[in-house]
Order: structure tokens, then C-alpha cells, then sequence
């Protein structure tokens, strides 16, 4: 059984561009959780999604990010017109049944985005 | 949202018992204690969670105190490969039955040859 997987693993962009980080989650999972993490520091929750539907997305800036989960295929993270801040790793994480009752997450390997 | 609180570092020498502490003071009743750990910058990796009791699985123990505002995350005999950032999250509940973790800023442990 794969694991929740990521990709690309690493991401370059020059100020302005777009960047797209795609999310297959484990077999079964239909909700997933998108998460920054700065340098040195813990991971800070963004979205989470659940097939088609965008669930709780308190944690997404107000402008330039977006998420989506199709019916069909990964989910999407959006990040447009990137700036130097944007530099982080995002990881990705399914669950099957969301967390309530105590389910837990399982992350994948992350994607480094480095914007030049 | 509930907050947790960790020392930043900590070491341990190889084979003994891993103590790492975590404040959770303002927990509210229905929300869960998970660990994780995060390895070299890899995705966080599954430890244990809990509620009110005491949990053990192959990896650690999890004790949480009577009042929950604190937990102990064990690992029993550490080894070179338990050298990662151990973060305590409390999952914390939205409307609709929705829920997220919020990560704290995690320790890292150093188990020394």
C-alpha cells in the first residue's frame, strides 16, 4: 500500500511564476490536509479538503494560494504570482474518516519550493 | 486553539529510556494528544495519540496526567535513529466535525553514541 505521495519533491521559480504541488493520498483517503513549514519551525496547518469540497481553509493566505481535490486525480496546491516568501516545504497528509474519533494523519515526503 | 509547549532539545544516551514532556494546558475535553516526528526534514511520521488514558504501541508510550494538561511521550530504549524533532500537537475541533492539529515547535532529541 503506497504511501501519500507528493510531488515534485523540489520546485524552483523565479519571482512571478506559478507553482503547482500535486498530493496522491494513501489508497481509501478521501481528506486531505495541506501544511507550510518555514525554516527551524514547526508545521502550520493551510487547508483540508475532502473530495470536491474545500472543508476548512483558515489557515490559506487571503490572496495568490488556492486548493482543489477532483473527483478524479491529486489534489492541487496553488500558489500564484510567487515572492521569495513563499520558500518553504509543503507537505501533504490523508486521512480516511477525517479526524474525528481520533484518526490520525499519514504525511508525505513534502515539496521543497525555493522562488529565486 | 489549544497551544503546546516543548523544551527545544534534549539529548539521551543510546539504549536508555526517552522522557519528552509536553504542555497542554488550555486542552479542552474532546481534544486528542498526538506525537510525531520529523526526521531530517522528512514528512512527520505517526507516533501515538491519546485522550485520558495511557497508550502504548510498538513505537512508545504516551502518558497523559489526570488533568490533561501535560504528557510524556517515552521511548523505551533509544536508538542513533531516534535522533528527529518530536512535536506534541493537540487536534483541535472546528464546527461540522471538523478538526486540524496544530503543531507546536517541537524537541529535538539527540541520542548519543
Amino acid at each position: 500500500n503506497a504511501g501519500v505521495m507528493q510531488n515534485p519533491r523540489h520546485l524552483v521559480r523565479r519571482r512571478g511564476q506559478e507553482a503547482r504541488l500535486r498530493c496522491s493520498p494513501m489508497k481509501g483517503h478521501s481528506h486531505v490536509y495541506w501544511y507550510r513549514q518555514l525554516p527551524e519551525e514547526g508545521l502550520k496547518f493551510m487547508v483540508y479538503l475532502q473530495k470536491e469540497n474545500i472543508i476548512d481553509e483558515s489557515g490559506m493566505p487571503k490572496e495568490r494560494f488556492s486548493a482543489e481535490f477532483p473527483k478524479e486525480g491529486p489534489s492541487i496546491l496553488r500558489i500564484q504570482q510567487v515572492v521569495r516568501g513563499d520558500s518553504a516545504a509543503y507537505f501533504c497528509a490523508s486521512s480516511p474518516r477525517g479526524l474525528a474519533g481520533g484518526n490520525e494523519q499519514y504525511f508525505g515526503p513534502g515539496t521543497r519550493l525555493t522562488v529565486t | 486553539d489549544a497551544k503546546t509547549t516543548q523544551p527545544p532539545s534534549m539529548d539521551c544516551a543510546e539504549g536508555r529510556a526517552a522522557n519528552l514532556p509536553c504542555n497542554h494546558s488550555t486542552i479542552s475535553g474532546n481534544e486528542y494528544v498526538y506525537w510525531y516526528r520529523q526526521i531530517h526534514s522528512q514528512g512527520p511520521q505517526y507516533i501515538i495519540h491519546g485522550l485520558k488514558n495511557n497508550e502504548t504501541n510498538e513505537m512508545a508510550s504516551l502518558i497523559i496526567t489526570e488533568d490533561r494538561k501535560s504528557s510524556t511521550l517515552i521511548l523505551p530504549h533509544a536508538t542513533l535513529r531516534d535522533t528527529a524533532v518530536y512535536y506534541c500537537i493537540v487536534r483541535v475541533g472546528g464546527g461540522s466535525g471538523t478538526y486540524k492539529y496544530i503543531f507546536g515547535t517541537g524537541t529535538r532529541l539527540k541520542v548519543l553514541a
